[in-house]
């Protein structure tokens, strides 16, 4: 049974700061998503990847396959970055497994 | 496009009534999702969707949840008969093609039963 741990459960940081969050997972993958949940509830899909690095705007989320690890990264972090950050693995056949999460307060 | 559409996005029901949970996915989009997200245990997959045909519903807690998608522009979660604990946000989600990429979701239902 494939389990993921988050760390830290809470964050909380400056702005300005640089920002990461780590995921580990338990079982190999076939994809690792990271999630964005917002204060009112909504949810948006930041990144799916399987292996290297995906970049977009100040988001960089980093793989290591062999270490069943990933990491999200927010450079130059801003209050609007507060949100619950939530990590997933698995794939194919196997669905999803999500973190608990990292709330993310960001202060002015 | 609207994006995932969900209704209702509240609903609050006596124990033991029915519930149809609908979702309408992205236009295009050939595999659907159902989640659903609690305080204690987070997010959970129930269940997903290729091409309308249920792959994988281990997820479903047990007989008294069932969904349909009986075509690739609409899908329901029904729980009969209802209980407190099945108290949620329940998220709907498409993704162009599998489990294996980025997936758009709804803005939720949460349901409460009293």
């Amino acid at each position: 049974k494939n389990e993921v741990e988050q760390s830290p459960q809470n964050l909380t940081a400056q702005e300005g700061e640089f920002i990461t969050i780590n995921c580990s997972y338990s079982v190999g993958i076939s994809a690792l998503h990271w999630l964005q949940q917002h204060p009112g509830g909504g949810i948006v899909s930041l990144f799916m990847l399987s292996s290297g690095k995906k970049k977009h705007g100040r988001l960089i989320a980093t793989i290591n396959i062999q270490e069943k690890h990933s990491s999200l990264h927010i450079t130059a972090s801003h209050p609007r970055d507060s949100a619950v950050y939530i990590c997933a693995s698995g794939g194919g056949a196997d669905g999803l497994t999500f973190g608990k999460g990292t709330h993310l307060i960001i202060q002015p | 496009d609207a994006g995932v559409i969900q209704s209702p996005r509240h609903e609050v029901t006596e124990m033991g009534q029915e519930v149809t949970l609908r979702c309408k996915p992205i236009s295009g989009h050939n595999s659907l999702f159902w989640y659903r997200q609690t305080m204690m245990r987070g997010l959970e997959l129930l269940i997903y969707f290729n091409n309308n045909v249920p792959i994988d519903d281990s997820g479903m807690p047990e007989d008294r949840f069932s969904a349909k998608m009986p075509n690739a522009s609409f899908s329901t979660l029904k729980i009969q008969p209802s209980e407190p604990r099945d108290s949620a946000v329940y998220f709907c989600a498409s993704s162009p093609t599998g489990i294996d990429n980025e997936q758009f979701f709804g803005p939720g239902t949460r349901l409460t039963v009293l």
